[in-house]
């Protein structure tokens, strides 16, 4: 069956550290993988989008990595600050790399970072 | 501001009885999707649409209805035949392309609770 795992249910790193999150997937053969942050009681924003042709996304402090053969994402927060804290989603749209698209994405659970000061 | 609204934030209802959830957006997305959110659970598909007047089936529809009547709004109807209805509800859009994954862009949520 379709699986994407968020290993961690909650990691907690100390301020000014990298933390790395990590999404794996079983059974997809997506093109593309996304990131997303919720903070509580709050809608998921997007953070990060990488297609299945690149290595590594780089936006500010974050860093996405994406290896098709491994079926694994790391997602990277370097220099992590309290602000950081929150609940980061991952998610992929597993229709497209068949040639047809639908358009939904399948989310993990996600894992709660904690960065202490 | 462009952006996607719900409301209410927090909504209580008694067992039996339907009530519907309001979705809009301007920001001219085409796609609108329903999320449920449960502890521990992470966000499951219930409904989307990709055009005005067409809706399909997520993973967890039953015991819900939507319309699309118009581009910018999405209702979805909790019905009283849902037989866990409490959960914090979570509407979506994004545009669509072909050959492309957009990004989803999410409401603040409605926590509904039933008892």
């Amino acid at each position: 069956s379709q699986k994407i795992e968020q290993n961690s249910e909650a990691l907690n790193i100390q301020e000014g550290k990298t933390a790395t999150l990590t999404c794996n997937y079983t059974n997809y053969s997506p093109a593309y993988l996304q990131w997303y942050r919720q903070d509580p009681g709050r809608g998921p924003v997007f953070l990060l989008l990488i297609r299945e042709n690149e290595k590594e996304k780089r936006k500010e402090r974050l860093k996405v990595t994406f290896d098709t053969t491994l079926k694994q994402s790391l997602f990277h927060i370097t220099a992590s600050q309290p602000a950081d804290s929150a609940t980061y989603l991952c998610a992929l749209d597993p229709s497209l790399n068949s040639g047809g698209s639908n358009y939904k994405l399948t989310f993990g659970k996600g894992t709660l970072l904690t960065v202490n000061p | 501001d462009g952006g996607i609204t719900q409301s209410p934030k927090y909504l209580f209802r008694k067992e039996g009885q339907n009530v519907t959830l309001s979705c809009e957006q301007n920001l001219n997305h085409d796609a609108m999707y329903w999320y449920r959110q449960d502890p521990g659970q992470g966000l499951r598909l219930i409904y989307y649409s990709q055009i005005v007047n067409d809706f399909q089936k997520g993973d967890i529809a039953e015991g819900y209805s939507v319309s699309r009547e118009k581009k910018e709004s999405f209702p979805l109807t909790v019905t009283s035949a849902q037989k866990n209805p409490t959960a914090f509800y979570l509407c979506a859009s994004s545009s669509l392309g072909t050959g492309n994954s957009y990004e989803q862009y999410f409401g603040p949520g409605t926590r509904l609770t039933v008892t």
